[in-house]
């Protein structure tokens, strides 16, 4: 079965700092992954997604993640956090089901942005 | 395009009561998806629509919980007898058909509270 383990549920960094959000991975089929953002009292956004095409990959707001198949990761990372960047981030991979793809999801990574 | 909607966006009940959420997605989006969000943990898979037809369910959810797609177009979860555990938010997507790494867009969900 496909599973997520995104380490740290609570990260906190500086305005201007490095994001590096951990996401591992573990799929029995070629995996597809996703890093979705959410903001208090909304639905989640699609960031970025991995769909065999590239490993790294670009996605909106800045960021990007790196599919290392040898790591079973796909780490989030922004080269400078921005204020508006504070929100949960969850990391999923997709699982096949009749005729179409569920997302199964890690438990979120709520990102901090210090002044 | 206005997105997914769902309605209500908040509803507080009884324990016992019955509720029923609703999920307009996309227009021309033909598969949707209902996933449960406790606090602190990321999205569980439900169930999923193609079209009208209901492929798949989750063990997640339970005799009490039955959900519809009518004519293929809007859907509805409805909750029989609520218990407290069943306070969660409850989230609609959609996507259109296609491959299996189709962005899955998601409404701003369902908070349910049971007293």
């Amino acid at each position: 079965a496909q599973s997520v383990t995104q380490l740290g549920s609570h990260v906190s960094v500086s305005e201007g700092a490095l994001v590096l959000l951990r996401c591992n991975y573990s799929s029995s089929v070629p995996p597809y992954l996703f890093w979705y953002v959410q903001y208090p009292n909304q639905g989640l956004q699609l960031l970025l997604k991995y769909t065999s095409a590239a490993t790294l990959v670009k996605g909106i707001n800045g960021f990007e993640a790196e599919f290392k198949k040898s790591e079973t990761s796909f780490h989030l990372t922004k080269p400078s956090a921005h204020m508006s960047d504070a929100a949960e981030y969850f990391c999923a991979v997709s699982d096949p089901i009749q005729g179409a793809q569920k997302l199964v999801f890690g438990q979120g990574t709520r990102l901090t942005i210090n002044p | 395009d206005t997105g997914v909607s769902q309605d209500p966006r908040h509803k507080i009940t009884k324990r016992g009561q019955n509720v029923t959420f609703r999920c307009d997605p996309i227009s021309e989006h033909n598969r949707l998806y209902w996933y449960r969000q406790t606090l602190g943990q990321g999205p569980e898979f439900l169930t999923y629509f193609q079209n009208e037809a209901q492929l798949e369910k989750s063990r997640l959810l339970s005799d009490r919980f039955s959900a519809e797609r009518p004519k293929g177009s809007f859907s509805t979860l409805e909750i029989q007898r609520t218990e407290q555990g069943d306070s969660a938010m409850y989230l609609c997507a959609s996507s259109p058909r296609g491959g299996p790494y189709n962005e899955q867009f998601f409404g701003p969900g369902t908070r349910l509270t049971v007293l």
